[in-house]
């Protein structure tokens, strides 16, 4: 079966610069939420999409923006880069029910290095 | 916000003993609590769920058991093999102000079986 897909897998960058992290979900769902999972820590949430459109709001920084498109994919940019950025970034899909999703399939990750 | 307690953080058990983890959650309104089993660098894997109208459910080795009295579910496993070790997160999802739903994990539970 399809998976959420994730690119690039890996992706180093300096300080200050810029990133764009995409994720495909897996296809019909039409939801997609983003984490950042720091070493030996929890996903924490950043930001979710239904149909397009900004669902919620976690602890993402200002720094941060990102949208879902016509065809349901999602892009996380990433601007003025700090080392405390450097994470896993997960992108998970579901199959939204009326804005309220339940079962959430996860991508294999961006591992965002910042030097 | 939701906030979900796990523990232990750490557990260690003999191939073929049982494991369980628990997880206490704080929002009153969450219907929806699913468990992830992650590996080193991998992603999150759904490995069982159940909702709030369900009090236990099985999947070969695994069990959840939810109470929603005391907002408590726990993760059986049955029978552990060393393949069974990894990063076990429980998670409960709860609508948020935007009347969306959003996942919050555990701190996670480090579940390491010897042969």
């Amino acid at each position: 079966a399809a998976g959420v897909i994730q690119s690039p897998r890996h992706l180093i960058k300096e300080k200050r610069e810029t990133a764009t992290l995409k994720c495909y979900p897996i296809p019909r769902h039409d939801t997609v939420y983003w984490y950042q999972q720091g070493p030996g820590q929890d996903p924490q949430f950043l930001i979710s999409f239904y149909e397009k459109m900004q669902s919620d709001k976690g602890s993402i920084p200002d720094r941060f923006s990102a949208q879902q498109f016509s065809d349901y994919h999602s892009e996380l940019n990433m601007s003025s880069l700090e080392l405390g950025d450097s994470a896993l970034y997960f992108c998970a899909s579901s199959l939204g029910q009326g804005g309220y999703s339940y079962e959430q399939y996860f991508g294999p990750g961006t591992r965002l290095t910042v030097t | 916000g939701e906030n979900v307690e796990q523990h232990p953080s750490t557990l260690s058990v003999q191939e073929g003993d049982s494991a369980v983890i628990k997880c206490t959650y704080s929002d009153s309104a969450s219907n929806y609590f699913p468990w992830y089993k992650q590996e080193l660098g991998k992603r999150p894997q759904l490995i069982i769920d159940i909702r709030s109208n369900v009090g236990e459910k099985k999947d070969q080795r695994i069990a959840v058991t939810l109470n929603k009295t005391a907002k408590h579910f726990s993760l059986h496993i049955t029978e552990t093999q060393p393949e069974d070790s990894a990063v076990y997160f429980c998670a409960a999802t709860f609508r948020s102000l935007s009347g969306y739903s959003t996942l919050t994990f555990g701190k996670g539970t480090m579940l390491l079986v010897s042969p």
